[in-house]
């Protein structure tokens, strides 16, 4: 199975920070890595697919970047509807198209 | 916009048997998409469980390959997961999902939590 990492594993920051979480693959996954953000009582929300792909309606502070093993999902301003925990997920092999441990996005 | 809702009891005995089914509005699940099931324990992170195709192809996370099925109703327009032999290690909110042609998990349904309790 492929594993994921991801760090940090939670992180402060205040409204309007720049935020990057970074996650690592245990073998190369080309580009096939998503991002998904998920709030308290919701399910997951797509953010980024193909590691650089913004999903629609997603707004364009969120963006992805990397290929092989090294992904970064950076927040170019952190608004106050972000503070959440992200996943990364590897969709390069099944099964199982395995998920990171999360980074949870609290305010400083 | 493709809408996903997952019903089934919220709770089940230890040793005994979840199902939950996802009725999938909006979309045929007879398109040319994988649909999925990821849980979530309380306070933990997301787990894949696997993901079927229309066709009838399944993929199984290993780890519970041995106790996993997944089926397709092409006629109800829904996709079901069932789950022996649980344990309270199997309490956990059970989201489905559809994924796109990269393997990302697009649309989600909102999750039902499970409880395995006697």
């Amino acid at each position: 199975d492929i594993q994921m990492t991801q760090s940090p594993s939670s992180l402060s920051a205040s409204v309007g920070d720049r935020v990057t979480i970074t996650c690592r693959a245990s073998q190369s996954i080309s580009v096939y890595l998503n991002w998904y953000q998920q709030k308290p009582g919701k399910a997951p929300r797509l953010l980024i697919y193909a590691a650089s792909s913004l999903q629609s309606g997603v707004p364009s502070r969120f963006s992805g970047s990397g290929s092989g093993t090294d992904f970064t999902l950076t927040i170019s301003s952190l608004q106050p509807e972000d503070f959440a925990t992200y996943y990364c997920q590897q969709s390069y092999t099944a099964p199982p198209r395995t998920f990171g441990p999360g980074t949870k996005v609290d305010i400083k | 916009q493709v809408h996903l809702q997952e019903s089934g009891p919220g709770l089940v005995k230890p040793s005994g048997t979840l199902s939950l089914t996802c009725a999938v509005s909006g979309g045929s699940i007879s398109s040319n998409n994988w649909w999925s099931w990821v849980r979530q324990p309380p306070g933990k992170g997301l787990e894949w469980i696997g993901e079927i195709y229309h066709g009838g192809g399944t993929r199984y996370n290993p780890s519970l390959k041995s106790r996993v099925t997944m089926s397709v109703d092409k006629s109800k327009n829904l996709f079901s997961l069932n789950l022996t032999s649980v344990t309270a290690a199997d309490t956990a909110v059970y989201y489905c999902a559809r994924q796109d042609n990269r393997g990302q998990s697009d649309y989600w349904g909102q999750g039902t939590l499970v409880t395995v309790s006697s």
